[in-house]
């Protein structure tokens, strides 16, 4: 099973600050099938990010997705306060699908 | 506007089955697969089984093989997942999902339900 690490546990970051989380995966991701996805707190995910750097319907583009192989990341510029939350990745190009153990965004 | 929503969750002891379900809504529940993944407490999300469209093809997670099964009823619009010999460890919020396909992202989810295992 392809195991994916993300980085750093926990980001603080001030609104003017560009915010990038980490994901790297043990093998490499088939197809750049990889997804991100945010959660916050009593919600269920919400997908983000899918193909490494598609943006979901909805999404507003300061969210961004980039990365081939092992090495993706996901990057917010401009973080607002509603942005605070737990992101995931998620990859999808082997059997079994995993997640990344989660990355807790914080905007002060 | 897709909806999915879970039911079925409820607290029991160790050993018991239980069976969830998700009634979908706003879309054309038969041409996509569907999955359970989910969430400890405080923990991370684990994807935990999925079927395809038709229900001919299912998919589980080591942790939950043999015990756990995904089914659909494509004239309800519902997904079931049939819960067996559960243990303090399969207590999470479990959510459904819609896929794009068997093995793919989740662009859909569920709100969740509390499955509980304890003594």
């Amino acid at each position: 099973e392809i195991v994916l690490t993300q980085s750093p546990g926990t980001l603080s970051l001030s609104p003017v600050e560009r915010a990038t989380v980490s994901c790297r995966a043990s093998q490499s991701v088939s197809r750049s099938y990889l997804a991100w996805y945010q959660q916050k707190a009593g919600q269920a995910p919400r997908l983000l990010i899918y193909g490494a750097s598609t943006r979901a319907t909805g999404i507003p583009d300061r969210f961004s997705g980039s990365g081939s192989g092992t090495d993706f990341s996901l990057t917010i510029s401009r973080p607002q306060p509603e942005d605070s939350a737990v992101y995931y990745c998620q990859q999808y190009g082997s059997s079994p699908i995993t997640f990344g153990q989660g990355t807790r965004l914080e905007i002060k | 506007q897709v909806q999915l929503v879970e039911s079925g969750g409820d607290a029991v002891q160790p050993g018991r089955s239980l069976r969830l379900s998700c009634a979908a809504s706003a879309f054309s529940f038969s041409t996509f697969a569907m999955h359970w993944v989910r969430q400890a407490p405080g923990k991370g999300l684990e994807w935990v089984a999925g079927v395809s469209y038709n229900g001919g093809n299912t998919y589980f997670a080591d942790s939950v093989k043999g015990r756990f099964f995904i089914s659909r009823d494509n004239s309800k619009n519902t997904l079931y997942l049939h819960m067996n010999s559960l243990t303090v460890e399969d207590t999470a919020v479990y959510y459904c999902a819609r896929g794009p396909g068997i093995s793919g992202y989740f662009d859909y989810w569920g709100q969740g339900t509390l499955v509980t295992v304890s003594s």
